[in-house]
């Protein structure tokens, strides 16, 4: 049973334009939700987060928008760099002392020149 | 200031060969995690620990062992490598509240 569903496996977007990736979760104790950005040959960086208790996060180009009703999170990264291109995981956690991480499979972001 | 670092960064082995992987931090932080990763399937936690001496279960922990002997490290041994263990393996470790942060990973290719 998949928790965390990135329902795109790639994304392809012209420079400067706005890239907007997707993810699904089911777990209602999801209460922290991650996005980790993996270049090829290197571990996942931290990339964003936000709280169930916001529904917005915002930190320079990259936005986290939370909509607990429809147990939906996105990432909105404007405008898109070059960069950018690498696999964005999505991870969510449930409230909890063991701070475990649930992830997606990934989407791999292209963004061309 | 290193984070996490992870030794070996390669590694090839036989099948039914035994082998340690090393993961170090240096923030003081006291969970740590064993993923892996493999194509089209994301992360997935092997084992971790909330503590020095603790270790716990993950999603897919058989064929693996893990100790915590120190703070600082978090060992993930191989008894008896299989094919079916081919994979990239990344350690993670975080304060709790705070987000985790990854080691570079481990290439492991079991022939």
């Amino acid at each position: 049973d998949q928790q965390v569903k990135q329902n795109s496996p790639s994304l392809s977007v012209q420079e400067g334009r706005i890239s907007i990736l997707n993810c699904d979760y089911t777990n209602s104790m999801f209460d922290y939700f991650l996005w980790y950005k993996k270049y090829p040959a290197e571990g996942p960086t931290f990339l964003i987060s936000i709280s169930s208790i916001k529904d917005k996060n915002e930190d320079g180009r990259f936005t986290v928008f939370l909509n607990k009703s429809a147990k939906h999170l996105s990432l909105h990264i404007v405008p898109s760099q070059p960069g950018d291109s690498a696999v964005y995981f999505c991870a969510a956690r449930p409230g909890g002392s063991n701070y475990k991480l649930t992830f997606g499979k990934g989407t791999l972001l292209t963004v061309n020149p | 200031n290193a984070g996490v670092t992870q030794t070996p960064k390669f590694r090839v082995l036989k099948t039914g060969q035994s082998m340690t992987l090393l993961c170090a931090q240096d923030m003081n932080h006291e969970y740590m995690y064993w993923y892996r990763q493999d194509p089209g399937m994301g992360l997935r936690l092997i084992h971790y620990s909330v503590g020095e001496g603790t270790t716990a279960k993950g999603e897919v922990p058989d064929g693996y062992n893990v100790s915590r002997l120190k703070k600082q490290n978090f060992l993930l041994g191989l008894e008896s490598a299989a094919p079916s263990q081919t994979s990239v393996y990344f350690c993670a470790s975080t304060l709790g509240l705070t987000p985790q942060y990854f080691g570079p990973g481990t290439r492991l290719t079991v022939t």
